[in-house]
């Protein structure tokens, strides 16, 4: 009964290639994000979803484009891959509700470009 | 602009001992703080906030973060460290977006914490 799932969990592959990471949350949330995380462990934001409706884009190179079927789902879409894309991506959600909440996250997908 | 620092890169104490992993923030307006840690190769559990009143707060795994305004400062706390403590801590404060409550997290650049035995 995981609250936030990504798949897949790793991803190796060649640049100039097009990925996609898959993102679920049963928590009945309205808002999903994408984060970052990159070889020093900083973390970033990168986009922000609620209820299917992009808000936010944290200026990210447009081969990235986040798609949101649903507000369970949050995939993200990485086109013509670089050697720069490598890193550990998160998705999270939040419920939309009165009263700041915490956001919760997924184990993340370490994405290897070669 | 809204930022969120965490001055050591690695804090090292002893099992049993009391830990602190200090955090300031930059914020206008109020401050929502967040404290999340990280185990290897695992996402990031939160541990506790701060949004209003009682500036001691207790969260998960026997932690507790002291919020100092004037001191703009977020600091997490623990009284006797375990060595299953030992993971990355990130401190993060919220930015709202517009209306509705949807915002995002600005992360400090994360603290290891080694608890040795």
């Amino acid at each position: 009964d995981t609250a936030v799932s990504q798949t897949p969990k790793y991803l190796v592959t060649q640049m100039g290639n097009d990925k996609s990471i898959k993102c679920e949350q049963n928590l009945g949330h309205d808002t999903m994000y994408w984060y970052k995380q990159d070889s020093k462990k900083f973390l970033k934001i990168m986009f922000s979803y609620n209820n299917k409706e992009l808000i936010i884009n944290e200026t990210v190179p447009n081969r990235f484009s986040p798609k949101s079927p649903d507000k369970a789902h949050l995939n993200l879409h990485i086109n013509s891959l670089e050697l720069g894309d490598s890193a550990v991506y998160f998705c999270a959600s939040s419920p939309r509700r009165p009263g700041i909440t915490e956001a919760f996250f997924g184990q993340g997908t370490r994405l290897t470009v070669v | 602009a809204q930022s969120v620092a965490q001055p050591e890169d690695q804090v090292k104490v002893a099992e049993g001992n009391p830990l602190t992993v200090k955090c300031t923030y930059s914020v206008s307006g109020n401050p929502y703080l967040f404290w999340y840690v990280q185990y290897p190769n695992r996402g990031l559990q939160f541990l506790l906030k701060y949004i209003t009143g009682d500036n001691l707060v207790k969260g998960s795994y026997g932690f507790e973060a002291e919020f100092n305004k004037s001191q703009t400062s977020f600091h997490l706390k623990k009284p006797s460290a375990l060595v299953s403590d030992s993971a990355l801590y990130f401190c993060a404060v919220r930015v709202d977006h517009g209306s509705g409550n949807t915002g995002k997290l600005i992360f400090g650049q994360g603290t290891t914490l080694q608890v040795k035995p």
